[in-house]
Parts: structure tokens; C-alpha cells; sequence
């Protein structure tokens, strides 16, 4: 299986500054078809999960342009700039280039 | 509008069996990759099963031959099958569309395996 590690396990932010979380996978994400299939999520307290990243870099219709994506082989970030307080919740990077597809272990995202 | 409903969450007994349901408005689920994912209290997310446009299927080895995940056209809805199940099965259960990654997710429904 493809591990995900994610670090910082936690990130105290102050609004309106800005938070990267990295994400790296234990061997390469990049698919036979040249795709790399590497997700970001959001999970606000009580909520269901939530799209924000697809493929390295594609924010999802509606995620706010503050949320960006980068990195390629095994390394990704999320950044998010200017960190509003609807920001606050836990953050996953996810690979679906092999099956299991397999989620990172979070990333606390909390205003200071 | 696009959106998945889950139901068929309870409280069962250790090697019990339930059947999980997640129907869908606003798309086919003919044809459409969709998928299973669980979270247990306190733990991230971990993707259980996938079933792909073609129909083939694929389970994470700690479900495998325990669970199934199946579609059923005529409903819109897709299954899973939970068979022999575990204290450690006892999570919030995720139906989610598996495009883009898992582009729309329900709201989950609760499974809690204990005597």
C-alpha cells in the first residue's frame, strides 16, 4: 500500500496569514496514464470531508482561490493563504494512482 | 443538484451483517466510479472499496471477503455489503463519488459493532 505522511500534525494559525501542509507518499503517484492522482480534503468539525484539490494542482468548483496546490513525484503542499476562521478543520492529502487509494493522517488546522 | 444519501447504519452485534445504502440524485451511478470510505472515532479517513465504470471491484485487505460493494442501476443507489463484522469495524461510513479523487460525499452513516 501506498503510505501517505503529512506533516505538520498541527498547524496553529493567525487569520489572515498563511499555512502549508506537506504530504508525502512512499513511492511515485504518477499514474501509467501520465496523471497524478493526488487530492486534498477538508473536514470541518462534524462535517463529511470535502473536495478542494484534484490532481496536484485543479482546485474544485467553488474551493476559493486562497487554496492551492503544488509538488509532483512523491512531495505535494497545500497552501492556504490568508486563513479565514471557516479554514479551521482537519486537512487530508489522499492518492487514488493505486488501490488501496490511501489517505494521509490529517493536518489540524486551528486559529491561534 | 448533486447528492448522496447514506442509511443503514446501526447498532449490530459482533458477526452480525448489515447492508449499507447510498442514494444518489443529480447523476448515474451507471458507469461512474463510486466508492466506500470509513472514519472511526478519533482516526482519518480509509477507503474500503471501489467500484469502477466497468463494474470491477476492489477492497482494502482489512474488508476483503467481509464486505461487498455493488450498484444497482434501476435504484441509483449503490450497496455494501457488511458481513462478519467486527468491534473494530465500528465507524462513520461514507458513500462518495470516486472522480477527481472523491469529488461529492454524503453525509455518512453510523455503524457501532459491540455486544
Amino acid at each position: 500500500d501506498i503510505v501517505m505522511t503529512q506533516t505538520p500534525v498541527s498547524s496553529p494559525v493567525t487569520l489572515g496569514q498563511s499555512a502549508s501542509i506537506s504530504c508525502r507518499s512512499s513511492q511515485s503517484l504518477v499514474h501509467s496514464s501520465g496523471n497524478t492522482h493526488l487530492s486534498w480534503l477538508q473536514q470541518r468539525p462534524g462535517q463529511p470531508p470535502r473536495l478542494l484539490i484534484y490532481r496536484v494542482s485543479n482546485r474544485f468548483s467553488g474551493v476559493p482561490d486562497r487554496f492551492s496546490g503544488s509538488g509532483a513525484g512523491t512531495d505535494f503542499t497545500l497552501r492556504i493563504s490568508k486563513v479565514e476562521a471557516e479554514d479551521v478543520g482537519v486537512y487530508y492529502c489522499m492518492q487514488a494512482t493505486q488501490f488501496p487509494w490511501t489517505f494521509g493522517q490529517g493536518t489540524k488546522v486551528e486559529i491561534k | 443538484e448533486v447528492q448522496l444519501v447514506e442509511s443503514g447504519g446501526d447498532l449490530v452485534q459482533p458477526g452480525g451483517s448489515l447492508r449499507l445504502s447510498c442514494a444518489v440524485s443529480g447523476f448515474s451511478v451507471n458507469y461512474r466510479w463510486m466508492t466506500w470510505v470509513r472514519q472511526a472515532p478519533g482516526r482519518e479517513l480509509e477507503c474500503l472499496s471501489v467500484i469502477d465504470g466497468g463494474g470491477t471491484t476492489y477492497y482494502t485487505d482489512s474488508v476483503k471477503g467481509r464486505f461487498t460493494i455493488s450498484r444497482d442501476s434501476s435504484k441509483n443507489t449503490v450497496f455494501l455489503q457488511m458481513n462478519s463484522l467486527r468491534p473494530d469495524d465500528t465507524a462513520v461510513y461514507y458513500c462518495a463519488r470516486g472522480e477527481n479523487g472523491m469529488d461529492v460525499w454524503g453525509q455518512g452513516t453510523t455503524v457501532t459493532v459491540s455486544s
